[in-house]
């Protein structure tokens, strides 16, 4: 079974473009979110979209935005970017509910990693 | 605010010792996982701990939960260099799958 998928898996950009990104869940799952983390950091929660919806949104500002589509993909968008916006954008999907409890398991892909100059 | 605290921040040791890492936080999470990271790759769930008080083993890890669902732990037996890596702990808040994850405890095993 393939995994979650990410695209691209590496870009440069300059401070003022903007940058989309692409994420695929895993067969069967309907949630998916993002993560940003930057270099020797955790990762930090930017969005979850379930079926379609906007679930949870982090403390990122608006030019951070993102969009789930009828067949589950996801991508996020990244406005006027910034040289911190330079991290590893990191794409998760997951299943509500396991057995009847919220678990909160995440599948992640390997990552876009974003570099501004 | 929730936050997770991670120590220690970096672990380096030889082949074959133990070690135990460090997650804890004045916030109760819902559940609790533990993720491992390679360079390059995005995390890697190892276990979800969701009982005050559980205790989950894989192999020569060993996972527990906090009595009062605020804590944790991982603890590794004769630690191999296979082992090497970022390890992330993770709560669970709210709703719906949000996680809040620790800064992580980087591990280097040295043959």
């Amino acid at each position: 079974d393939a995994g979650v998928t990410q695209s691209p898996t590496h870009l440069i950009k300059t401070r003022g473009q903007h940058v989309t990104l692409r994420c695929s869940p895993i067969s069967g799952h309907k949630s998916v979110s993002w993560y940003q983390q930057v270099l020797g950091q955790g990762p930090q929660f930017i969005f979850q979209y379930y079926e379609k919806e906007e679930r949870g949104r982090g403390n990122f500002p608006d030019r951070f935005s993102a969009r789930q589509f009828p067949n589950y993909s996801s991508e996020l968008n990244v406005n006027a970017l910034l040289l911190g916006d330079s991290a590893l954008y990191l794409c998760a999907s997951s299943l509500e509910w396991s057995g009847g409890v919220r678990t909160g398991e995440l599948f992640f892909g390997e990552g876009s990693r974003l570099t501004v100059l | 605010t929730q936050l997770l605290e991670q120590s220690p921040q970096f672990l380096s040791i030889q082949e074959g010792e133990n070690l135990t890492v460090y997650c804890n936080s004045s916030s109760v999470f819902s559940s609790l996982q533990w993720y491992r990271q390679e360079p390059g790759e995005g995390p890697v769930l190892l276990v979800t701990v969701v009982t005050g008080g559980e205790v989950k083993k894989l192999k020569r890890l060993t996972f527990q939960f906090g009595d009062a669902r605020k804590d944790s732990s991982l603890h590794i037996t004769a630690a191999q260099p296979g082992d090497t890596g970022l390890y992330l702990c993770a709560g669970l808040i709210g709703g719906y799958n949000k996680l809040i994850f620790g800064a992580g405890t980087r591990l280097a095993v040295h043959p």
